[in-house]
C-alpha cells in the first residue's frame, strides 16, 4: 500500500515570493491534514479536510496561506508571499474517519521550506 | 482547550538501559493517543496507538500506557539501542472536532 506522498522535498525562495506544496494521502483516507513544524517544536495543525470540507482552519494565516482538497483526495498548500518565520517543514497527514476506524494518523516526508 | 506536554525535553542514556518517556494532556475526553518517531529531516512514523478504551499497546521493545483520568500516557523502551535515538512525539486526538494535537517532543540519544 502506497504511502502518503508529498512534493516538493525541498524549496529554496527569498521573503515575499510564492510557494506551493502538494499532497497525496493513502487511497480511501478520507480525512487530511497539513501540519507545520519549525525546528525543534512539535507539528501544528495547520488546516483539517474531511473529504473535500474543511474541518478546521483556525491555526491558518489566512492573510498568506491557503490550502485546497477540490476532489476530495490530494491537495496543495500555497503560501505567498512567504516571510522569514514560514520557514519550516510541513507535514501532510492522512487517516481514515473517525468513529469508523481507528483514526490512526499516516505521514509524508514532509516538505522543507528555506525562506531567505 | 487541549495542551499536551512531554517531559524530559531531551534525555542521553548508554546502551542497553530501560527508560521511559512522558507525555501529559489537559483534556481527557481523547479518541485515542499516537506516539511517533522523528528522525533529523525525516517524517514521523508511528509507533503506537492507543484507543481511548485500551490501556496499553506493545510493539516490540515498546510499551505504550494511558491513563485518561490522570491525562498521562508514558512510552517505555526496554534495552535501548544507539538505533532508537531519534525525536519521540506523542499526539492527542480529541473526540469533539477531531484534532490531533501533538506535544513538543523528547529527543533520545543512545550512546553505544
Amino acid at each position: 500500500e502506497a504511502g502518503v506522498a508529498q512534493s516538493p522535498r525541498y524549496k529554496i525562495i527569498e521573503k515575499r515570493q510564492s510557494v506551493a506544496f502538494w499532497c497525496n494521502p493513502i487511497s480511501g483516507h478520507a480525512t487530511l491534514y497539513w501540519y507545520q513544524q519549525i525546528l525543534g517544536q512539535g507539528p501544528k495543525l495547520l488546516i483539517q479536510f474531511q473529504n473535500n470540507g474543511v474541518v478546521d482552519d483556525s491555526q491558518l494565516p489566512k492573510d498568506r496561506f491557503s490550502a485546497e482538497r477540490l476532489k476530495g483526495v490530494d491537495s496543495t498548500l500555497k503560501i505567498q508571499p512567504a516571510k522569514l518565520e514560514d520557514s519550516a517543514v510541513y507535514l501532510c497527514a492522512s487517516s481514515t474517519i473517525q468513529g469508523l476506524n481507528t483514526g490512526e494518523l499516516f505521514f509524508g516526508e514532509g516538505s522543507r521550506l528555506t525562506v531567505l | 482547550k487541549q495542551e499536551v506536554t512531554q517531559i524530559p525535553a531531551a534525555l542521553s542514556v548508554p546502551e542497553g538501559e530501560n527508560l521511559v518517556l512522558n507525555c501529559s494532556f489537559t483534556d481527557s475526553a481523547i479518541y485515542n493517543l499516537q506516539w511517533f518517531r522523528q528522525d533529523p529531516g525525516k517524517g514521523l512514523t508511528s509507533l503506537l496507538l492507543i484507543q481511548s478504551s485500551q490501556r496499553e499497546q506493545t510493539s516490540g521493545r515498546l510499551n505504550a500506557s494511558l491513563d485518561k483520568s490522570s491525562g498521562r500516557s508514558t512510552l517505555y523502551i526496554a534495552a535501548s539501542q544507539p538505533g532508537d535515538s531519534a525525536t519521540y512525539l506523542c499526539a492527542v486526538r480529541n473526540t469533539g472536532g477531531f484534532k490531533t494535537i501533538f506535544g513538543a517532543g523528547t529527543r533520545l540519544f543512545v550512546k553505544a
